[in-house]
Order: structure tokens, then C-alpha cells, then sequence
């Protein structure tokens, strides 16, 4: 089974709500990155957050971690229909040269 | 100016048939990959180059080969396709190899096996 697993696997709200997704991971990480994948685009690197890191922000995103759970958040806020895409967590575990790519939450944003 | 730019989009090819998706990154970076994403949108890595040096082969056939003239370039020869090959297939690039950089993605290469 894959090493992170997004949550919700889909979610719709109206633009100007907040979206929240959550990422969880079996194993101990280095660090946590999240992507968005516009349809029919590759990835776009959104923030990376580091284990020893507990939250982080970059404009309207807000990322959280905690390693006690395993897991991360990703909070859009006051979304827009620009971000309507599939967004992936990706984690980096020591000892191991690669990304591991989560299930990914497809996100549509309601005009 | 495209970062990481791959070609063809978009190949559509008969089973059995040998194809190749060339990728090209002007970042200036020293460590490239490929990765497939299936139909469920599941992402997998399938090699990574290091200054031209194989880093990461993920169990992947040996009908698919990768070849790194220089580090700006991956490109991916697939022989005899079969059906399951059908997937978008995905080059990147990073400044360092490994896990705690940032990824580059390039556009993508939609791969229709009949």
C-alpha cells in the first residue's frame, strides 16, 4: 500500500470557503511536501515542511504536521476557482533516495 | 522559457511497437526521474538520474530503458508495448538527488497503447 494516503479522496465547496485535505504515512519521514496537478499539467511544487517543522504557510496555504500521528494537513483558504485541482503529499523517508507520492484529493472549487 | 519540457504530449501506438519520450530541463539541475501515473491518478517513480548515473530503478521491466546523454536530458525508450503501458508519463528534475528537494515536473506524456 502506498506510504501516504490523502483524505478526502474528493471534496467540493463553494469559492470562498476554506479546504482542508489530510495526508497520513506508515513510516518515519524526513520531510513532507505537498503538489497540486492542474488537469491535464504536471505537478507543481506548492511547500515542503520538514519533520522537525510543525506548521508552515506560503500565502494561502497553511500546512501542518504531526509526526506523533503521522499525518498533515493542507488548509486552502479563501479558495478560489483557480484552485480547483488534485493535490498529492509526497514524503521523503530516510535512508531512501525518492518521493513517495500519496492517493491525491482531487478539490473542485464551486464558483 | 518551459523548466522541464518533454516530447511528444501525446502518442498513441499499436502493441508491440517500440516508442521514446525525450525530456529536456533547462533548470540546471543535476538529478532527473521519471515517473508513470496510472489511470487513478497513483504516481510512481520509475528511475532517477544523478549526473548521468542511474540512481533509482523501481522494479520497472526491462523493456523500458532510460538513457541520459548529459544531465539536462532523460529520455525513455519503452520496447514491445503492451496494454498496460497506457499511463501519463512523467519527467522531473531536481537541484539535488534524493528526497528533500523540491521537484520539477514537466508536462507530461499521455501514452495510448491499442
Amino acid at each position: 500500500s502506498q506510504q501516504g494516503e490523502e483524505d478526502p479522496q474528493a471534496l467540493s465547496i463553494q469559492e470562498g470557503e476554506n479546504a482542508t485535505m489530510n495526508c497520513s504515512y506508515k513510516t518515519s519521514i524526513n520531510n513532507l511536501q505537498w503538489y497540486r496537478q492542474n488537469s491535464g499539467r504536471g505537478l507543481v511544487h506548492l511547500i515542503l515542511i520538514r519533520s522537525n517543522e510543525r506548521e508552515k504557510h506560503s500565502g494561502r496555504l497553511r500546512v501542518t504536521l504531526d509526526t506523533s500521528k503521522k499525518s498533515s494537513s493542507l488548509l486552502i483558504t479563501a479558495s478560489r476557482a483557480a484552485d480547483t485541482a488534485s493535490y498529492f503529499c509526497a514524503t521523503g523517508i530516510f535512508g531512501n533516495e525518492k518521493l513517495t507520492f500519496g492517493t491525491g484529493t482531487r478539490l473542485t472549487i464551486i464558483p | 522559457d518551459t523548466a522541464v519540457s518533454q516530447t511528444p504530449k501525446y502518442l498513441v501506438t499499436q502493441m508491440g511497437n517500440d516508442k521514446s519520450i525525450k525530456c529536456e530541463q533547462n533548470l540546471g539541475h543535476d538529478t532527473m526521474y521519471w515517473y508513470k501515473q496510472d489511470s487513478k491518478k497513483f504516481l510512481k517513480i520509475m528511475f532517477s538520474y544523478n549526473n548521468k548515473e542511474l540512481i533509482i530503478n523501481e522494479t520497472v521491466p526491462n523493456r523500458f530503458s532510460p538513457k541520459s546523454p548529459d544531465k539536462a536530458h532523460l529520455n525513455l525508450h519503452i520496447n514491445s508495448l503492451e496494454l498496460g503501458d497506457s499511463a501519463v508519463y512523467f519527467c522531473a528534475s531536481s537541484q539535488v538527488s534524493g528526497f528533500t528537494d523540491t521537484q520539477y515536473f514537466g508536462p507530461g506524456t499521455r501514452l495510448t497503447v491499442l
